[in-house]
């Protein structure tokens, strides 16, 4: 069956720019994550959501950082006047969040890159 | 909290050899430890993941890990690589405490190279 998908997969932004990157999960999850992978590093979790409410977001490292999941499928993480130090691999991933299990099934992700 | 230790960063073995990838965790509460691996340009995927239950964890291709609560450790290992197997792998752990026990914390990763 179908996947996580992300888009775009690659992205190029000018310092300054805003971007917004998409997360379909798979259908059915309730629950959805983002997390940051910068290079050479392990993903670090920066919010989730459950349904459309966002449950978590301490993750998120700035202000600039918003995101949002309006229906409960798809989410959309939006990062405004973007830096340098953005520049990662932000993985999203779904979960049924069974008990004992909390799989989380990831994407491929979107590799940012600001130049 | 709760923390990873993946106490290699590169190991590299040859077709046929076992491979063993080291991992420690700290954790406050009893925690869910898993294993993902990551392939170039590809999503991460589960390996197998322990949850409370026995303590040897059989997972995908022939990987397995060994959940030590005394050593706090979750080492990977396989009797016998493959070429296929050279990817990242993440150990990762959930300890479940204070209602956040969706959040995964990863470790740094292990790059296995698979020699011919």
């Amino acid at each position: 069956g179908a996947g996580v998908s992300q888009s775009p997969r690659y992205k190029v932004a000018k310092r300054g720019q805003d971007v917004a990157l998409r997360c379909d999960p798979i259908s059915g999850h309730v629950s959805l994550f983002w997390y940051q992978q910068a290079l050479g590093q392990g993903p670090e979790f920066l919010t989730y959501f459950q349904n459309e409410a966002q449950l978590d977001k301490s993750g998120l490292p700035s202000d600039r950082f918003f995101a949002e999941r309006p229906e409960g499928s798809v989410s959309t993480l939006k990062i405004q006047r973007t830096q340098q130090e953005d520049s990662a691999v932000y993985l999203c991933a779904s979960s049924l969040i069974r008990l004992l299990t909390y799989e989380q099934y990831f994407g491929p992700g979107t590799r940012l890159t600001v130049t | 909290a709760q923390s990873v230790t993946q106490l290699d960063s590169h190991v590299s073995v040859s077709e046929g050899t076992p491979v063993l990838l080291r991992c420690n965790y700290s954790s406050s509460y009893s925690p869910s430890l898993f294993w993902y691996v990551q392939h170039p340009n590809k999503g991460l995927q589960l390996l197998l993941k322990y949850t409370s239950a026995a303590t040897l964890v059989k997972g995908i291709n022939g990987f397995e890990a060994e959940f030590k609560k005394s050593e706090t450790s979750f080492h990977l290992t396989k009797p016998s690589a493959h070429m296929s197997d050279a990817a990242e792998y993440f150990c990762v752990v959930s300890d479940r405490s204070g209602g956040s026990n969706y959040k995964l914390t990863f470790g740094k990763g292990t790059l296995l190279t698979v020699n011919p």
